[in-house]
């Protein structure tokens, strides 16, 4: 059964602190993978895509690295903002049936205090 | 260029009626595709559509949903004879090729 399972659940950092994002992933056939930022209330909006060969994309302060041997990512945020406060989802999409099937994670609740 | 724009934003009925969830794509996009949120879940597939074609209906109930993409206007998502787990966030995202655009949901409560 093709799942996306990300951790933590929920993290709570202070201002200016870094923090790590996982996900561990069994999907196949595997496409690429893309982290979304999902603020309260709203859609998901694109971070970062990665496909098969991949290891590593940054975007600003998110870098997001793929491990495709061990079905594994992490999205690292750097100097978090308040602004970063938000739900981060990892999607793996799979090429099934003739089009690219996007398979959600749960997502990671981060809350930054100031 | 809009994004995707979906209304309502909320939308409140009681067990029993009817709900309808309208996604307008982004311009020039021509697949579209609908998701539900539950609380404290992840977006799950529900349907993909093309222009007046389901593609892939999948992960929608075969009772009660339906939706739609015709020639002309919006993609419509309709739930019949509502009950309260259908209480959820829908979300329509749409493309033209690979990468999908999300748009903000309709929250859909049902008393």
């Amino acid at each position: 059964k093709n799942q996306v399972e990300q951790s933590p659940q929920s993290l709570i950092i202070l201002e200016g602190k870094n923090c790590t994002l996982q996900c561990n992933y069994t999907v196949s056939p595997f496409s690429n993978l893309r982290w979304y930022k999902q603020d309260t209330g709203r859609g998901p909006v694109s971070l970062t895509i990665m496909t098969f060969s991949e290891n590593t994309k940054s975007n600003g302060r998110y870098t997001a690295t793929l491990d495709a041997d061990t079905k594994q990512s992490s999205l690292h945020i750097t100097a978090s903002q308040l602004s970063d406060s938000a739900s981060y989802i990892c999607v793996v999409s799979s090429f099934s049936g003739g089009y690219n099937k996007l398979i959600f994670g749960a997502g990671t609740r981060l809350a930054v205090h100031p | 260029n809009a994004g995707v724009m979906q209304n309502p934003r909320h939308l409140v009925r009681r067990r029993g009626q009817e709900a309808r969830l309208r996604c307008s794509p982004m311009k020039g996009h021509s697949h579209v595709y609908w998701y539900r949120q539950l609380p404290e879940e992840g977006l799950k597939f529900m349907v993909y559509l093309q222009k007046e074609n389901i593609i892939d209906e999948s992960g929608m109930p075969k009772e009660r949903f339906s939706a739609e993409f015709p020639k002309e206007g919006p993609s419509i998502l309709r739930i019949q004879q509502v009950v309260r787990g259908d209480s959820a966030a829908y979300f329509c995202a749409s493309s033209q090729e690979d990468t999908q655009y999300f748009g903000p949901g309709t929250r859909l409560t049902v008393l």
